[in-house]
């Protein structure tokens, strides 16, 4: 198993360019995360998605959107990238089997400048 | 006010000493607990969950709770230079899947 893979790894974007960060599981788990994690803020939960078809706002979603694809993929998208959206970004997914124990991602590290 | 709260650290044990690595949280509710750790540039891994009050032992590690004060905690025992990372700690409500997290910990093992 690959367990939770995002792609790109690494991205440079300028100010108002779009872009999308993509997120597979292969661990046939329900709920899927993002996150974002600046120095000194430690993780923050963007938006999650409890099960395919289901998508909801975290802490911090103003600036981003999602898609769940299908059980396997959720993407989350940069409409309009600013300065402040420069950060890591970690995909995670849940194994619902009673303890909520989450996979993270690789993580893609986002510089806009 | 964050509403799981961590010492960001450094923590700085010798070789072999014990770490204890503390987390309160605000929300009541919480029923469980996790413990990450992150090492420089990599994501989150888990090494210990725990919802139930006292003390849970996986090797060097103990996980202790206590939900009256609101309190969790880490103990490493026999600490290693490989352990120095960042410890994050986690709660989640029962019935959400959603985890919030402190800003970590961050400690460092010297030879």
């Amino acid at each position: 198993n690959a367990g939770v893979t995002q792609t790109p790894k690494f991205q440079v974007l300028k100010t108002g360019q779009s872009m999308t960060l993509q997120c597979a599981q292969d661990m046939n788990h329900n709920s899927m995360y993002w996150y974002r994690q600046d120095p000194g803020m430690g993780l923050r939960l963007i938006y999650y998605s409890a099960s395919e078809g289901t998508t909801d706002k975290g802490e911090v979603p103003n600036g981003y959107n999602v898609s769940r694809l299908n059980k396997r993929e959720f993407s989350l998208r940069l409409e309009s990238a600013a300065p402040s959206q420069t950060s890591v970004y970690f995909c995670a997914s849940v194994n619902t089997g009673g303890v909520y124990e989450q996979y993270f991602g690789p993580g893609t590290r986002l510089t806009v400048t | 006010q964050k509403e799981v709260e961590q010492n960001s650290g450094p923590l700085s044990v010798p070789e072999g000493a014990i770490a204890s690595l503390n987390c309160t949280y605000s929300d009541r509710g919480s029923q469980s607990f996790f413990w990450y750790r992150q090492y420089s540039g990599k994501s989150p891994e888990l090494i210990m969950f725990i919802y139930s009050n006292g003390d849970k032992e996986d090797g060097r590690f103990t996980a202790q709770l206590n939900k009256a004060s609101q309190y969790v905690s880490l103990l490493i025992r026999d600490s290693q230079p490989s352990d120095s990372a960042t410890y994050l700690c986690a709660a989640s409500n029962t019935g959400f899947q959603k985890l919030v997290f402190g800003t970590g910990t961050r400690l460092l093992v010297s030879p």
